[in-house]
């Protein structure tokens, strides 16, 4: 199965609600890393936070990392129609080699009604 | 500054032939991933260096696919006697270093026929 899983895969929300997506995953990570992509087209960096991290905040992103559990949150706050995308979590998942390599999850899509 | 650029953009061959795709970097990057990504799904990791040294290439599907970076900058990546199930869009990734943000070349969609 996929290092990083999203959930829910996909979301429909009325514009000025809240989006919650989650990531989890299964080895150690160095960091973790959130990805919009609309339509097939280009990924877009979201937010980087790093392992020792529990929190961070950009614009109406705040992205939550829980080391213990294994898992993230990516909250949007007052969405808006021009945020409807898939969005992707990002984790460098160890190996057994004890290289790290960056391994993306199935992506929730999310859908903003006007 | 000029974001990771790839070409071609798009890129059409017929079963067999080989293809040679390619990665510019952000300059100063010291990391580059290459990804495939199937419609609906996320990118899946193929391979990535560290300047022109390649750290990890065991998402390469077979030995039909393979990747260089012989000055550390520029990448290419090629796949030999193509097959319908190579079809897919093919994403070049560079960062400052392994452990920092990834930026997304636009992709080159393969098409084998």
């Amino acid at each position: 199965s996929q290092q990083g899983e999203e959930d829910p895969q996909a979301l429909s929300i009325q514009e000025g609600e809240n989006a919650t997506m989650n990531c989890s995953y299964k080895t150690s990570i160095n960091n973790l890393q959130w990805y919009r992509q609309n339509s097939g087209r280009g990924l877009v960096h979201l937010i980087l936070i790093r392992s020792n991290e529990r929190e961070k905040h950009s614009g109406r992103l705040r992205v939550t990392l829980d080391t213990s559990k294994k898992s993230s949150s990516l909250l949007i706050t007052a969405s808006r129609a021009a945020d409807t995308a898939s969005y992707f979590c990002a984790t460098d998942a160890l190996q057994a080699s004890g290289t790290y390599k960056y391994i993306f999850g199935t992506g929730t899509r999310l859908k903003v009604l006007a | 500054g000029a974001g990771v650029s790839q070409s071609p953009r798009y890129k059409v061959t017929k079963r067999g032939q080989d293809v040679a795709l390619r990665c510019d970097p952000i300059s100063g990057h010291v990391s580059l991933y290459w990804y495939r990504q199937a419609l609906g799904q996320g990118p899946e990791f193929l391979t990535y260096f560290n300047y022109e040294a390649q750290q990890d290439k065991s998402g390469l599907p077979n030995d039909r696919f393979s990747a260089e970076r012989p000055e550390g900058s520029i990448s290419t990546l090629t796949i030999q006697r193509t097959e319908q199930r190579d079809s897919a869009m093919y994403r070049c990734a560079s960062g400052l270093s392994a452990a920092d943000t990834q930026y997304f070349g636009p992709g080159t969609r393969l098409t084998v026929l």
